[in-house]
C-alpha cells in the first residue's frame, strides 16, 4: 500500500528566512509527486508535481521541491518565506502503475512577521 | 471560467437520512475523485473515477456510494449516513493523460451528521 508521511505538524519560520516542509513516501514502482497548500477555510491549490527528470522541481508562488529516490523523499522549500505563506501543506503520491492518490496529514506552516 | 462546483457547501443531516453531494466540472476532464478531509488525518480518497462508467475504490470507500454518467458530473451518495461520516468533502478534478495531471478541487461541503 502506498503511504506518505509529513513528520512535522507544524513549522514556524520569521519572514525572510527559508522554509522547508517535510515529506516521505512509499509507493509501488516509479511515484508521481505532488504538493498542495490550503488556505483557510478554501480547496487545495496545486503548487508542483514531479514526474520524471530533474530532480528539483520548480512551482507556483516561488516554491520548489527535490526529489531523492534514495531517501524516497520529495521535501518543499522555499528560500525566502512570506507571511502570505502562513497555510497548509499537504503531500502526495501516486505510483506509475495506479490511479489511486494518496495525501500526507498535512503540516501548516507559520510565517511570522 | 475553468472550475469545480459543489453543492451544497453546507449540510446538517441525521442519522440514516440518505443524502447526495454533487460535483460538476466544466474542464471536460477524464479523472474526477472524492475526498474527506479531517483534522489530523489528512485527505483521504474515498472513490475515483477515469472515466464515464469507470470508477474504483480510494483508501475509505465504505457508507458510500459514486455514479460517473456524464463526463462533467460525479455525485457522492451516502444511503445510510451515520456521526463518523461528519466530515469536510473535497471533489477534484484533472486530465488523465499519460503521467498524471494535477487536479483542480472545489470549494469544498462541510457535513455534519447527527
Amino acid at each position: 500500500a502506498q503511504s506518505v508521511a509529513q513528520p512535522e505538524d507544524q513549522v514556524n519560520v520569521a519572514e525572510g528566512n527559508p522554509l522547508t516542509v517535510k515529506c516521505t513516501y512509499s509507493v509501488s514502482g516509479n511515484p508521481y509527486l505532488f504538493w498542495y497548500v490550503q488556505y483557510p477555510n478554501r480547496g487545495l491549490q496545486f503548487l508542483l508535481k514531479y514526474i520524471t527528470g530533474d530532480n528539483l522541481v520548480k512551482g507556483s508562488y516561488g516554491f520548489e521541491a527535490e526529489f531523492n529516490k534514495s531517501q524516497t523523499s520529495f521535501h518543499l522549500k522555499k528560500p525566502s518565506a512570506l507571511v502570505s505563506d502562513s497555510a497548509l501543506y499537504f503531500c502526495a503520491v501516486r505510483g506509475s502503475n495506479d490511479y489511486k492518490l494518496s495525501f500526507g496529514a498535512g503540516t501548516t506552516v507559520t510565517v511570522r512577521a | 471560467e475553468a472550475q469545480v462546483t459543489q453543492n451544497p457547501r453546507y449540510l446538517i443531516t441525521v442519522t440514516g437520512k440518505k443524502l447526495t453531494v454533487t460535483c460538476s466540472q466544466n474542464m471536460n476532464h477524464e479523472y474526477m475523485s472524492w475526498y474527506r478531509q479531517d483534522p489530523g488525518l489528512g485527505l483521504r480518497q474515498i472513490y475515483y473515477s477515469m472515466n464515464v462508467e469507470v470508477t474504483d475504490k480510494g483508501d475509505v470507500p465504505e457508507g458510500y456510494k459514486v455514479s460517473r454518467k456524464e463526463k462533467r458530473n460525479f455525485p457522492l451518495i451516502l444511503e445510510s449516513p451515520s456521526p463518523n461520516q461528519t466530515s469536510l468533502y473535497f471533489c477534484a478534478s484533472s486530465r488523465l493523460q499519460g503521467a498524471f495531471d494535477e487536479q483542480y478541487f472545489g470549494p469544498g461541503t462541510r457535513l455534519t451528521v447527527t
